[in-house]
């Protein structure tokens, strides 16, 4: 099956600033979903993305589907305590199992 | 909405014992997975159910892990003989459709320490 790959791995960010993750393929996605895990919970549904070029905003985050529908990004505006936790992208194999990718954990300094 | 319970929270055994991990998913929910997630290796897919029947079990590590799902609100995951390298978090997740369309709803995990 395909790979999804996250970088960076880890993001230490200064509260207040900004920061984007990313989602990466070799093959074209059908769709992929982001999941957000707080550290010592479960990962929790966020957004799912379709259609090429689409994007999405969710309060300060805004999710990004590749034209290519190869890749795709969140970033996260004015970077809050609250932001901190591990962001997975998960896509669909050609199985049509849902892999996930190995997270960016974000650390917010205050 | 109770969302999709796991129990136990926490479960700690000596290797060579018996394992059974428990879920119940969001009713209505045609869907169950159960998922490990280690440092080492992220999130895995174990096996999942479709209307209570194994779909996929090709995750499922060895012959040691079997899965059951009897009924629609009730599934285990079982480990017998259980191993240090099994220590981890388990987590069961539902989903209205298939994994390929429909999000995954998570439960709190079962954090598995096999010692």
């Amino acid at each position: 099956g395909q790979q999804v790959m996250q970088i960076p791995q880890y993001q230490h960010v200064q509260e207040g600033e900004d920061f984007t993750t990313y989602c990466n393929s070799s093959t074209t996605l059908s769709n992929i979903q982001w999941y957000k895990q707080r550290p010592g919970g479960h990962p929790v549904f966020l957004i799912q993305l379709v259609k090429s070029g689409e994007v999405k905003k969710q309060k300060r985050l805004t999710f990004q589907f590749g034209e290519a529908k190869k890749n795709s990004s969140l970033h996260i505006t004015a970077t809050q305590t609250t932001d901190v936790g591990t962001y997975f992208c998960a896509a669909t194999d050609s199985w049509g199992k849902l892999q996930f990718g190995a997270g960016t954990q974000v650390v917010v300094t205050p | 909405d109770a969302g999709v319970i796991q129990s136990p929270r926490h479960e700690v055994t000596e290797m060579g014992q018996e394992v059974t991990l428990r879920c119940k998913p969001i009713s209505g929910h045609d869907y169950l997975f159960w998922y490990r997630q280690t440092m080492m290796r992220g999130l895995e897919l174990l096996i999942y159910f479709n209307n209570n029947v194994p779909i996929d079990d090709s995750g499922m590590p060895e012959d040691r892990f079997s899965a059951k799902m009897p009924n629609a609100s009730f599934s285990t995951l079982k480990i017998q003989p259980s191993e240090p390298r099994d220590s981890a978090v388990y987590f069961c997740a539902s989903s209205l459709a298939g994994q390929a369309t429909s999000p995954l709803h998570f439960g709190n995990g079962t954090r598995l320490t096999v010692t």
